[in-house]
């Protein structure tokens, strides 16, 4: 069974910095791996989805590389900003289950 | 276009009734997936369905329930509630189109069982 972890569980950065998010998956039989973000209390926001046969995705200050064959993925924000301030999740797609997600990586920055 | 709806958007229902929740897709997507949100589980994937057809069913017991109709919309249904099925649910949509993979998702339906 298809499991994601990700790390850290929580993260507080100062304005301006630039941070890694990590997540990692069991099975690497996977169509696609998609990240997103969750406001508290609201749905999720999708940020970038890399294909099975894809290496990285780019959009504006995001980045997500992809390593299908060691698990990996990984979410670079640039010169992050308080408005980046939110729970981010990475799901992957592949097996019975239309998304499989981790538990998510709380993020503040402060101002 | 408009994204993906849901209603309610806050629901309290006591132990033992029964509750259905409604998503609306994308228009155009044919493919609906419902979740589940709680603090311990965090996001756990309920069922698919697609073209009116469950294509995939989570790991969930027999009172959860979902049905899609012609027009891509879904429901899904609880009965029997227990306070253990309070948590956010989410419906996703996705495009039928070759190649487009991505999952939008609508805001939620907040579900608090007492």
């Amino acid at each position: 069974k298809q499991e994601v972890t990700q790390i850290p569980a929580a993260l507080s950065v100062p304005e301006g910095e630039n941070l890694v998010l990590n997540c990692s998956f069991t099975d690497s039989a996977i169509y696609n791996l998609q990240w997103f973000r969750q406001d508290p209390g609201k749905g999720l926001t999708s940020l970038l989805l890399i294909q099975s046969s894809q290496r990285e995705q780019t959009s504006g200050r995001l980045n997500a590389s992809l390593d299908k064959s060691s698990g990996r993925s990984t979410l670079y924000i640039a010169a992050s900003q308080p408005g980046d301030s939110a729970t981010y999740l990475c799901a992957v797609e592949g097996g019975s289950e239309k998304l499989v997600f981790g538990k998510g990586t709380k993020l503040t920055v402060n101002p | 276009k408009a994204g993906v709806t849901q209603t309610p958007r806050y629901l309290i229902k006591t132990r033992g009734q029964q509750v259905t929740l409604s998503c609306s897709p994308i228009s155009g997507h044919r493919s609906v997936s419902w979740y589940q949100q709680t603090p311990g589980q965090g996001l756990q994937f309920l069922f698919e369905y697609f073209s009116e057809t469950q294509r995939n069913k989570g790991n969930f017991p027999g009172r959860f329930s979902g049905r899609q109709f012609s027009n891509s919309r879904s429901e899904m249904n609880v009965s029997t509630l227990e306070l253990g099925d309070s948590a956010l649910y989410l419906c996703a949509s996705s495009s039928p189109d070759p190649g487009v993979y991505e999952q939008y998702f609508g805001p939620g339906t907040r579900l608090t069982v007492t």
